[in-house]
């Protein structure tokens, strides 16, 4: 069974850069049919698709945080990384990790399972 | 301001019937497949549907959804207080190339 747990520190002052961990057991962050997934939700708000990261090391970001974002992974501690440069107030948020199916011809199909998620509190 | 709309809240009596709605375009929705996610009060986001109208082991067939044109709905029958969560749908946008949710519907047991 896969899980996953997001780590990182739970406050960051505005300008500066969130990074959060995601640490991943029961699978490999190598498998093909998998992105590796961040999703944030602002208190009381909806779920924002922040990017993934395939196997092949390829990424997606979500256009409107492309300029601040880049996800990384590290294949031999099986663990992918979130960087968000030049915070605000509005990147407060919990952030979820999670792992992203694709269908068999590559499209993108679901997201499971995904972490418990991490506060990020972005405050001088 | 979501690209798939949800209603913001549902509500229903236990043991009957909800459906949730939710409405995108050809772009998404019309074109690519639906997930959709239970998120229990504090919790993370669960998996209930994927692939339209396909449910993960574990989860209960009173859970169903089905896709027409640009549009999904997810229907719980039975109702139980224990469904008392938000509900999110999903889907791929191949225009905007990113994966888009709803806000998110608050369903209640009354």
């Amino acid at each position: 069974q896969v899980r996953l747990q997001e780590s990182g520190p739970g406050l960051v002052k505005p300008s500066q850069t969130l990074s959060l961990t995601c640490a991943v057991s029961g699978g490999s962050l190598t498998t093909a049919s998998f992105h590796w997934t961040w999703i944030r939700q602002p208190a009381g708000r909806g779920l924002e698709w922040i990017g993934h990261i395939h196997a092949s090391g390829s990424t997606i970001y979500n256009p409107t945080l492309k300029s601040r974002v880049t996800l990384s992974m590290d294949s031999s501690k099986n663990r992918f990384r979130l960087d968000l440069a030049s915070v605000t107030a509005s990147d407060t948020a919990l952030y979820f990790c999670a792992r992203g199916q694709l269908f068999d011809g590559g499209s993108w199909g679901w997201v499971d399972p995904w972490g418990q998620g991490t506060v990020v509190t972005v405050s001088s | 301001q979501s690209v798939l709309t949800q209603p913001p809240s549902v509500s229903a009596a236990p043991g009957q019937r909800v459906t949730i709605s939710c409405s995108g375009g050809t772009s998404n929705i019309g074109e690519n497949s639906v997930s959709w996610y239970q998120q229990l009060p504090s919790a993370a986001p669960r998996l209930i549907i994927f692939d339209n109208t396909r449910r993960p082991s574990g989860i209960p067939d009173r859970f169903s959804a089905s896709k027409f044109g640009p549009s999904a709905d997810l229907v719980i029958s039975g109702l139980q207080t224990g469904d008392e969560a938000d509900y999110h749908c999903a889907a791929w946008d191949a225009s905007l190339r990113l994966v888009v949710f709803g806000g998110g519907t608050k369903l209640t047991v009354l």
